[in-house]
C-alpha cells in the first residue's frame, strides 16, 4: 500500500464548478499535512497547509480527519489558472520532516 | 532571494554516461532534499543533507547513484553510469529548521529533467 493515495483524476470541470480532491494516508504518526501545486513542467509549490479543524484559503478548503486518515481539498468557482496538478503530501513525525507525496490529481477546467 | 538554483536545466545523455546534477540552496537552509520524479513513481526522496551531511539515503535506488555536499551552498547528485530507466525531473529542495509547525514547506527548484538514450 503507497504511504499517501490520491484520487487518480483526471478530473476535467467547467468554469465555476466546484471540485473536491480526497487523500488518504498510512502512517498514522504523521504530524503535519500540506496541498501543493504543480504547474505542467515545474517545480511543485506549496498551496496551503492542512489544520486538524480545516482551513480555508480564499476559495479552497482543506480538511483532515486524522482518526479516517483522510485529507480533502475543496476548490470552489474554479477558474482556467487552477489548471495544474494538485498533490497530498504528509510530513513524518521525525524531526526532520520527510514530505511523501501522493502521485497527483490532475485538474482541467475548461471554458 | 534567488531560491533554489539547479542545472542544468535539461540534460540529455547517452546510455553510459556519467551525468552531474548540481544544487544551489537557499541561503541559510540546512536541510537539502534530492527528489526524482517519474509518471510512473511520482515523486520519491532519494537523499537528504543536513548541515552537509548525508542523514537517510535510503532512497538512491542504487549504487550508480551517489551525492554530495562539500558546503552548504552546493550539493551535487552523481549517476555514472546513466541509464534509460533514470530518465526523469531530478528535483532539488531545501528548507531551514526553523519553522512554525503546519506551516512549514519546503522550497524546490526548478529541475532538472534528464533523459538518458
Amino acid at each position: 500500500r503507497k504511504e499517501v493515495e490520491q484520487d487518480p483524476g483526471p478530473f476535467n470541470v467547467p468554469e465555476g464548478a466546484t471540485v473536491a480532491f480526497n487523500c488518504t494516508y498510512s502512517n498514522s504518526a504523521s504530524q503535519s499535512f500540506f496541498w501543493y501545486r504543480q504547474d505542467c513542467r515545474k517545480e511543485p509549490k506549496l498551496l496551503m497547509s492542512v489544520y486538524s479543524s480545516g482551513n480555508e484559503d480564499g476559495r479552497f478548503t482543506a480538511q483532515l480527519n486524522r482518526a479516517s486518515q483522510y485529507i480533502s481539498l475543496l476548490i470552489r468557482d474554479s477558474k482556467l489558472s487552477d489548471s495544474a496538478t494538485y498533490l497530498c503530501v504528509v510530513k513524518g513525525g521525525t524531526s526532520y520532516g520527510k514530505l511523501t507525496f501522493g502521485q497527483g490529481t490532475i485538474l482541467t477546467v475548461h471554458p | 532571494d534567488a531560491g533554489v538554483i539547479q542545472s542544468p536545466r535539461h540534460e540529455v545523455t547517452e546510455m553510459g554516461q556519467e551525468v552531474t546534477l548540481r544544487c544551489k540552496p537557499i541561503s541559510g537552509h540546512d536541510y537539502l532534499f534530492w527528489y526524482r520524479q517519474t509518471m510512473m513513481r511520482g515523486l520519491e526522496l532519494l537523499i537528504y543533507f543536513n548541515n552537509n551531511v548525508p542523514i537517510d539515503d535510503s532512497g538512491m535506488p542504487e549504487d550508480r547513484f551517489s551525492a554530495k555536499m562539500p558546503n552548504a551552498s552546493f550539493s551535487t547528485l552523481k549517476i555514472q553510469p546513466s541509464e534509460p530507466r533514470d530518465s526523469a525531473v531530478y528535483f532539488c529542495a531545501s528548507r531551514n529548521k526553523s519553522f512554525r509547525e503546519g506551516r512549514e514547506g519546503y522550497t524546490f527548484g526548478s529541475g532538472t529533467r534528464l533523459t538518458v538514450v
